[in-house]
């Protein structure tokens, strides 16, 4: 019972590297997302999906790509890397009208 | 402008005690609340929930109260537990069937033996 997997966990990136986050659900969910966690900010949505092939902004989308070619698959892409990026990254995935089934996270630094 | 506000960080209670944590809205189109637990290093789980058609939902040691009125809810936990100790985020959806929450900053809960 995998429910939400994220992949790294975890990764230090040079300023001005890209590197790609990894969620995958074996829930069949029509709907991911992607947020980040900041002290004393909460948990702000990044970019999400409302099914395979979509994608929309969400509240903090700059500076951040994603792709959902795959139903289960919802990739969040950094093309170069900001200090201020530095997060807690965290993917969820949901049918219509339920909560949300969270991943572990992955904690990104950097430098 | 924050439509979901937790508006205290943190809350130390003694175990055995009620632990109350509050959370307010401004959006009036939010008809469905969430409460999620999160402890270090794990994701976010879901806790309770409850529809703006009723003011009270309770699961075992935990209660969530609405006032829409005041565009209020609580969450009680009764009698708090050492294991309780997490950051506690309120959430909430606007329309029916919506899929989009929209979180609060989340309070810590400290459980003091």
């Amino acid at each position: 019972n995998a429910g939400v997997t994220q992949t790294p966990k975890f990764r230090v990136l040079k300023t001005g590297q890209s590197m790609t986050l990894l969620c995958a659900q074996d829930m069949n969910h029509e709907y991911m997302y992607w947020y980040r966690q900041d002290p004393g900010m909460g948990l702000r949505l990044i970019h999400y999906s409302v099914g395979e092939g979509t994608t929309a902004k969400g509240e903090v989308p700059d500076g951040y790509n994603v792709s959902r070619l795959k139903k289960q698959n919802f990739l969040l892409g950094l093309e170069s890397a900001a200090p201020s990026q530095t997060s807690v990254y965290f993917c969820a995935s949901s049918e219509q009208g339920y909560g949300y089934t969270f991943g572990s996270g992955t904690r990104l630094t950097v430098v | 402008d924050q439509q979901v506000k937790q508006n205290s960080p943190s809350l130390s209670v003694q175990e055995g005690r009620i632990s109350i944590l509050n959370c307010d809205y401004t959006n009036s189109m939010f008809d469905y609340f969430l409460w999620y637990k999160k402890y270090p290093a794990e994701g976010p789980t879901f806790l309770i929930s409850i529809s703006s058609i009723k003011d009270k939902n309770e699961d075992g040691r935990f209660t969530v109260f609405l006032n829409k009125s005041a565009k209020h809810l609580s969450l009680h936990i009764v009698p708090s537990q050492p294991g309780d100790s997490a950051v506690y985020f309120c959430a909430a959806s606007a329309g029916a069937g919506s899929y989009q929450l929209t979180f609060g900053k989340g309070t810590k809960l400290s459980v003091i033996p």
